[in-house]
């Protein structure tokens, strides 16, 4: 079946810095990309839709200068947490559209810590 | 428009048990359905889903119930186990594959040994 694989499962970063999280589909090519933020004991919120070759499209609320999003091939997309602050640390997952189906799949989640 | 409402918030069932979760939708537009199961620290995975053109799907343990007419679909876990514990999500989605999943609030279910 359709995989996306979801790179780091957890990281630990000072306050200031910038982390990167990568998305790969590993036996399909996602033309789009959704990135969702998850806190403890809610349910998932959309950040962001990645478009390969194309601009991110941002929901209303986040900050598309500190939520980095690139999807330069049809196999990867990133996103680039910049400057991040403790108020940053979520659980972040991507997901892709299965080609030729109605289905979505997930990767695995990030679990960002800034402290 | 886009809310789905799943309720209930949490249900704790015996080993065995028939455990409900139940969603509801507002746009008639949508025209998928689709149910995931997350466990802490995990990335949501897919269930069982369905189109609103069927009434009733069956995967395994898992059923959805769809009434088209109420707007309404629940998830039925036949002869549930402990290993079912988990957190289970409702979602519902426009055509198109540019469409985003729209997800309920979700249950955290407990099935007890």
């Amino acid at each position: 079946g359709a995989v996306v694989s979801q790179h780091p499962s957890w990281v630990i970063c000072k306050s200031g810095t910038s982390v990167k999280i990568e998305c790969r589909s590993l036996d399909f090519q996602a033309t789009t990309m959704f990135w969702y933020r998850q806190f403890p004991k809610q349910s998932l919120m959309l950040m962001a839709t990645s478009n390969e070759g194309s601009k991110a499209t941002y929901e209303q609320g986040v900050e598309k200068d500190k939520f980095l999003i690139n999807h330069a091939s049809l196999t990867l997309s990133t996103l680039t947490v910049t400057s991040a602050h403790p108020e940053d640390s979520s659980f972040y997952i991507c997901s892709a559209r299965v080609q030729g189906g109605y289905g979505y799949t997930f990767g695995s989640g990030t679990r960002l810590t800034v402290v | 428009q886009q809310q789905v409402k799943q309720s209930p918030q949490s249900l704790i069932v015996q080993k065995g048990g028939i455990p409900i979760i139940n969603c509801a939708y507002e746009n008639t537009a949508f025209d998928y359905f689709p149910w995931y199961q997350q466990f802490p620290g995990k990335g949501p995975a897919l269930l069982i889903a369905i189109r609103p053109d069927v009434s009733e799907k069956k995967e395994g343990r898992f059923t959805i119930s769809f009434n088209k007419s109420a707007k309404q679909f629940s998830l039925h876990i036949m002869d549930s186990q402990p290993g079912d514990s988990a957190t289970y999500f409702c979602a519902a989605s426009l055509s198109g594959s540019a469409r985003q999943l729209t997800f309920g609030s979700g249950t955290q279910l407990t099935v007890l040994p």
